[in-house]
């Protein structure tokens, strides 16, 4: 079956400091896959997705994604987390369709 | 910049009451989908659909039914609540090619008591 894992439920940085977010899929082929952002109370916002290509996948608010066929991962990282990076993250995957597989999300705090 | 609409952001319902949650997509877009999200658990495919009248149950349809009657627009139904139906329930959208953006609503808070 189709899958995403997200092994880190919480996660604590301290602002300023680096960090990644881990993501691993399960799906016969190369999924596209997804990162996605939830603020508290909001919907979901997109960062970044990967279809091909190159593997480092650059998105929105100074975060990336490496893409790494051999794990089945697809981390996601950011030099330096500020405060308003506090938040829920989910790493998602569709094999085509258009139907998202989610993972449970991993809880970022920002320490000050 | 897509917007997808839901019109009730917080809703208390008694058991066994029916339910609508709807989303409106300005897009003219195929795709839409609602998920559920519970702590823990991530975001679950509920029903979707691909155009006009069509529909196709997710992952957990139990409990629910939907409605798209006109392209913009994706009901969600509750024919009959129950507690373990409290949720947020999130609308989604996308253009009908793979691999494109999927755009969320706001979400909808539905506790049932």
């Amino acid at each position: 079956a189709q899958s995403v894992t997200q092994p880190d439920i919480h996660i604590t940085v301290s602002e300023g400091a680096s960090l990644e977010l881990r993501c691993n899929y399960s799906y016969g082929a190369t999924p596209y896959l997804f990162w996605y952002v939830q603020s508290p109370g909001q919907g979901l916002q997109l960062l970044l997705k990967y279809f091909s290509g190159d593997t480092l996948v650059q998105g929105i608010k100074g975060f990336e994604a490496e893409f790494k066929r051999s794990q089945s991962s697809f981390n996601l990282r950011k030099p330096s987390v500020h405060w308003s990076d506090a938040a829920e993250y989910f790493c998602a995957a569709t094999g085509g369709g258009n139907k998202l597989t989610f993972g449970t999300g991993t809880q970022l705090k920002v320490e000050l | 910049d897509v917007k997808v609409t839901q019109s009730s952001r917080y809703l208390v319902k008694r058991t066994g009451e029916k339910v609508l949650l709807e989303c409106v997509q300005d897009m003219d877009h195929e795709n839409m989908f609602w998920y559920r999200q519970d702590p823990g658990l991530g975001l679950r495919l509920i029903y979707f659909s691909y155009d006009v009248k069509m529909k196709e149950k997710g992952d957990i349809p139990e409990g629910y039914s939907v409605s798209r009657e006109k392209k913009e627009r994706f009901s969600l139904i509750l024919e009959s609540a129950s507690t373990n139906q409290t949720s947020m329930y999130l609308c989604a959208t996308t253009t009908g090619s793979s691999g494109n953006t999927i755009y969320f609503g706001e979400g909808s808070w539905l506790t049932v008591v």
